[in-house]
């Protein structure tokens, strides 16, 4: 099955810098998505992206979706401690395959990065 | 506009138990997926379902699992006669039409169960 290589694994850093963080596979995949995910809690979408080489920003975040379409990045800017937690890259096959008969595959994730910010 | 529902939060079970999680679909989502995590690892993906029928259950283990999403109700997750190595916090996701660009799945709280 696709396996997502994430990295880093784990980040420390001061309150206000940048974060940059990357996810990339053997597989092509047709959607990239990155989650956030809180102690106890679910994993909350922040950026989809759908369309290779597409650039998107929510705030203060900007995720790639690569031109391969086997890689994506996140970066935070001016990070907050508020950005603690655990980010994940998730990727899917979407499109003509689920309505081929051939079934449908869920999202597959990365192992995550964990971020800490040091007031 | 209420999110993803699942409960319970919390299920504690002995060995050979049998565990049910439910799922409540966001309103007006007729896909629901189920992801299992364990401690430190990322959402491995279990099964997908529509309304009555289970679309792809690749992620299944093919013994004591079982999902269904009734036309009435919410999506189950059944685990039968469950071990210690089931304890894992399981995900449901809905989307409101797969193969579209607005597809996101959006995630529940999850349900912690732990086997003792």
């Amino acid at each position: 099955g696709q396996q997502l290589n994430q990295s880093p694994q784990s980040m420390f850093i001061q309150e206000g810098e940048d974060v940059s963080m990357n996810c990339t596979s053997s597989s092509i995949f047709n959607t990239w998505l990155w989650y956030k995910q809180d102690p106890g809690e679910g994993p909350v979408l922040l950026i989809a992206l759908y369309k290779a080489g597409e650039l998107t920003s929510n705030g203060r975040l900007t995720a790639q979706f690569g031109i391969t379409r086997k890689d994506s990045f996140l970066n935070i800017s001016a990070s907050i401690p508020s950005d603690v937690g655990i980010y994940f890259c998730a990727g899917e096959i979407v499109g003509p395959y689920m309505y081929s008969g051939g079934g449908a595959d869920g999202l597959t994730f990365g192992k995550g990065t964990h971020l800490i910010i040091q007031p | 506009n209420a999110g993803v529902m699942q409960n319970p939060r919390h299920l504690v079970r002995r060995r050979g138990q049998e565990a049910r999680l439910r799922c409540s679909p966001m309103k007006g989502h007729s896909h629901v997926y189920w992801y299992r995590q364990l401690p430190e690892e990322g959402l491995k993906f279990m099964v997908y379902l529509q309304k009555e029928n289970i679309i792809d259950e690749s992620g299944m283990p093919k013994e004591r699992f079982s999902a269904e999403f009734p036309k009435e109700g919410p999506s189950i997750l059944r685990i039968q006669q469950v071990v210690r190595g089931d304890s894992a916090a399981y995900f449901c996701a809905s989307s409101p039409l797969p193969g579209q660009s607005t597809d996101t799945q959006y995630f529940g709280p999850g349900t912690r169960l732990t086997v003792l």
